[in-house]
C-alpha cells in the first residue's frame, strides 16, 4: 500500500518568515494529494490540494509543488502569522484508490 | 450547508463496554470514511462505504470492530468490548458522489474522541 513520510516533525519560525514541509510518497500511481491543517482538539480542514497533472499550485499565502519523478511534494506557507500555528498532514490518494494515507504530521510554530 | 456531522464528541467507556459512534455525511455525498487518530500521530484508514455497501474495510481490525451505512440515518461506527488501546480519535470524512469533479476531496468531521477507562 501507500507509504508516506513526512519531514520535520516540528517546525518552528518567526513572523513573517516561510515555512516549509515535505512529504514522499511511494505508490508512483498515486495522483491526488491534499494538505490539511489540525489546530488542537479541532478537526483536519483541507488548505490545498493538488492533482498529477499539475506541478505546483498556489492560493494566497499557501502553495503546494509536486514532483512526480521524485515522488515526493511540498507546502510552502509565506509571510506566516500566529493563526497559522497548528499541526500540518500531507496525504496521498492512489489511482485506483479510495482511502487518503497520511504522513505523521508536522506541528508548526509561528512566533510572535 | 452543514457540514460532516458527528456524535457523540466525546465517549467515555468501561472495559468491556461497547462504543457506538455516529456520522452524518455532508449534503449530497454518498461516500462515508472512518479513520483513527491515536495521540500525537497522523490519521490511520479503517473502512470506506456507500449506502448499504462496505466497500474497502482494509484498516480496520477483523475482531470488535464493524461498520455500516445504512440507506436511512447515519453511519454508524461500532466497537465493542472496548480495551484501553481503543482510546483514540475518531474522524469520519465524507465525499461527493463519483462523476463530479471534487469525488478525491474528503471533508471531515469534528471527531469523536473515545476515552476507555
Amino acid at each position: 500500500g501507500e507509504n508516506v513520510e513526512q519531514h520535520p516533525s516540528t517546525l518552528s519560525v518567526q513572523e513573517g518568515d516561510s515555512a516549509v514541509i515535505k512529504c514522499t510518497y511511494s505508490d508512483s500511481a498515486s495522483n491526488y494529494f491534499p494538505w490539511y491543517k489540525q489546530e488542537l482538539g479541532k478537526r483536519p480542514q483541507l488548505i490545498i490540494d493538488i492533482r498529477s497533472n499539475v506541478g505546483e499550485k498556489k492560493d494566497q499565502r499557501i502553495a503546494v509543488t509536486l514532483n512526480k519523478t521524485a515522488k515526493h511534494f511540498s507546502l510552502h506557507i509565506t509571510e506566516t502569522q500566529p493563526e497559522d500555528s497548528a499541526v500540518y498532514f500531507c496525504a496521498a490518494k492512489g489511482l485506483n484508490d479510495y482511502k487518503l494515507s497520511f504522513g505523521a504530521g508536522t506541528t508548526v510554530t509561528v512566533r510572535a | 450547508n452543514a457540514g460532516v456531522m458527528q456524535n457523540p464528541r466525546h465517549l467515555v467507556r468501561r472495559r468491556g463496554q461497547e462504543a457506538r459512534l455516529r456520522c452524518s455525511p455532508m449534503k449530497g455525498h454518498s461516500h462515508v470514511y472512518w479513520y483513527r487518530q491515536l495521540p500525537e500521530e497522523g490519521l490511520k484508514f479503517m473502512v470506506y462505504l456507500q449506502k448499504e455497501n462496505i466497500i474497502d474495510e482494509s484498516g480496520m481490525p477483523k475482531e470488535r470492530f464493524s461498520a455500516e451505512f445504512p440507506k436511512e440515518g447515519p453511519s454508524i461506527l461500532r466497537i465493542q468490548q472496548v480495551v484501553r488501546g481503543d482510546s483514540a480519535a475518531y474522524f469520519c470524512a465524507s465525499s461527493p458522489p463519483f462523476g463530479t469533479a471534487s469525488t478525491d476531496t474528503q471533508y471531515f468531521g469534528p471527531g469523536t474522541r473515545l476515552t476507555v477507562l
